[in-house]
């Protein structure tokens, strides 16, 4: 029992290029979130989905891209990074809304 | 923006004091969790509250659910080294299926 899994866990991006980050939970969670973590403005949330096939905005979702073809995976992409985006990524999974999430350990982006 | 506040930003403590951290939301909120981050880490879930005024307790921490279901707070009884990192709330709205994250409040121990 995995939990949640993230790779990479460090990335450098050039501005334009794009990528996508990896999410998979084993807990067979039906909700699941990214979310970004900036200093001084604690957790804003991009995207996140409530079961498969299922996905919508969070506060931040502009330049961002998710989608839910299984319950175990949930990957964000990057259309064209910019230096904005630069951040530690965490995706995170629940059973459902009125549970604890339980949180990946998080990608570290930067964009140059 | 956000709405769901934390106070204080920063919080120094002597080891064995008392700490206090407060989460205000512009709106009523169905549920409350907390969180706990340690430095260079991923949030870890502590415990939700659900009901109006409710009140739960792990150990040395003290959780409370404001009776508007619009604040809560955490309270530690004397500090230990083990406490230090950064306390986020986080809730839902009602009918609304997105967890906002407080700002938190980043805990230092002195010892």
């Amino acid at each position: 029992n995995a939990g949640v899994t993230q790779t990479p866990k460090f990335q450098v991006l050039k501005t334009g290029q794009s990528m996508t980050l990896q999410c998979a939970q084993d807990m067979n969670h039906e909700y699941m979130s990214w979310y970004r973590q900036d200093p001084g403005m604690g957790l804003r949330l991009i995207h996140y989905s409530v079961g498969a096939g299922i996905t919508d905005q969070g506060e931040v979702p502009n330049g961002y891209n998710v989608s839910r073809s299984t319950t175990e995976d949930f990957p964000l992409r990057l259309l064209s990074a910019a230096p904005s985006q630069t951040s530690v990524y965490f995706c995170a999974s629940s059973k459902t809304a009125n549970y604890g999430y339980t949180f990946g350990s998080g990608t570290r982006l930067t964009v140059v | 923006g956000q709405q769901v506040m934390q106070i204080p930003q920063y919080q120094h403590v002597q080891e064995g004091e008392d700490f206090t951290t407060y989460c205000n939301s512009s709106t009523t909120l169905s549920n409350i969790q907390w969180y706990k981050q340690r430095p260079g880490g991923h949030p870890v879930f502590l415990i939700q509250l659900v009901k109006s005024g409710e009140v739960k307790k792990q150990k040395r921490l003290t959780f409370q659910f404001g009776e508007a279901k619009k604040n809560s707070s955490l309270h530690i009884t004397a500090t230990q080294t083990t406490d230090v990192g950064t306390y986020f709330c986080a809730g839902f709205r009602g009918g609304n299926e997105k967890l906002t994250f407080g700002t938190g409040t980043r805990l230092t121990i002195i010892p």
